[in-house]
């Protein structure tokens, strides 16, 4: 089956213009997480939603927001970009009951200038 | 306060030898523990976990071990591979929520 779909892969905006980025999860799969991953951080957990509602949420600013369509596709917005949002931001999904087995994508590596 | 911590950026082992990874926690209430690989322009892939109720769980030459009261869980990887060159993510979640905790990650280099 298709895995996790990101679009686009890569991406180069300039500071404080705002970003969206797109999740596909795996087909059947309902819940779609967000991870920032930067050199000196590791990954970082932005938000988590199940069925349309954002269930979960890390320590990021408002300016990361996010959805989820009835489809299980997301979203992620960053507004007023900043020079140190330059990351590669990740999504995984997941299917429900024990299976803890998140599945991420290839990531959108974005680039603020 | 970084909940997940990875205290080594890098290991080097040769081919055939075992590598140890290791990870330490600090919320007891994680529930659930896993190990990621990573390559460059790849997401995580998914290696192997392990539930708090146990202490041990092998998966071919993966084999994870979890010390609850130290906190402490290592991945061994017997024999080593240089296919095992990548970066190594230990995670863990909460019982009552999905979010995985992830530490910085491990750069395992493994030399033929």
């Amino acid at each position: 089956k298709a895995g996790v779909t990101q679009t686009p892969r890569y991406l180069i905006k300039t500071r404080g213009q705002q970003v969206t980025l797109s999740c596909s999860p795996i087909s059947g799969h309902r819940s779609v997480s967000w991870y920032q991953q930067t050199p000196g951080q590791g990954l970082q957990f932005l938000f988590e939603y199940f069925s349309e509602t954002q269930r979960n949420k890390g320590n990021f600013p408002g300016r990361f927001s996010g959805r989820q369509f009835s489809n299980s596709r997301s979203e992620m917005n960053v507004s007023t970009l900043e020079l140190g949002d330059s990351a590669l931001y990740l999504c995984a999904s997941r299917g429900q009951g024990r299976d803890y087995g998140y599945t991420f994508g290839s990531g959108t590596r974005l680039t603020v200038v | 306060d970084q909940q997940v911590k990875q205290n080594s950026p890098s290991l080097s082992v040769q081919e055939g030898r075992i590598s140890i990874l290791n990870c330490d926690y600090t919320n007891s209430m994680f529930d659930y523990f896993l190990w990621y690989k990573k390559y460059p322009a790849e997401g995580p892939t998914f290696l192997i976990s392990i539930s708090s109720i146990k202490d041990k769980n092998e998966d071919g030459r993966f084999t994870v071990f979890l010390n609850k009261s130290a906190k402490h869980l290592s991945l061994h990887i017997v024999p080593s591979q240089p296919g095992d060159s990548a970066v190594y993510f230990c995670a863990a979640s909460l019982q009552a929520g999905t979010a995985l905790i992830f530490g910085k990650g491990t750069t395992l280099s493994v030399s033929s």
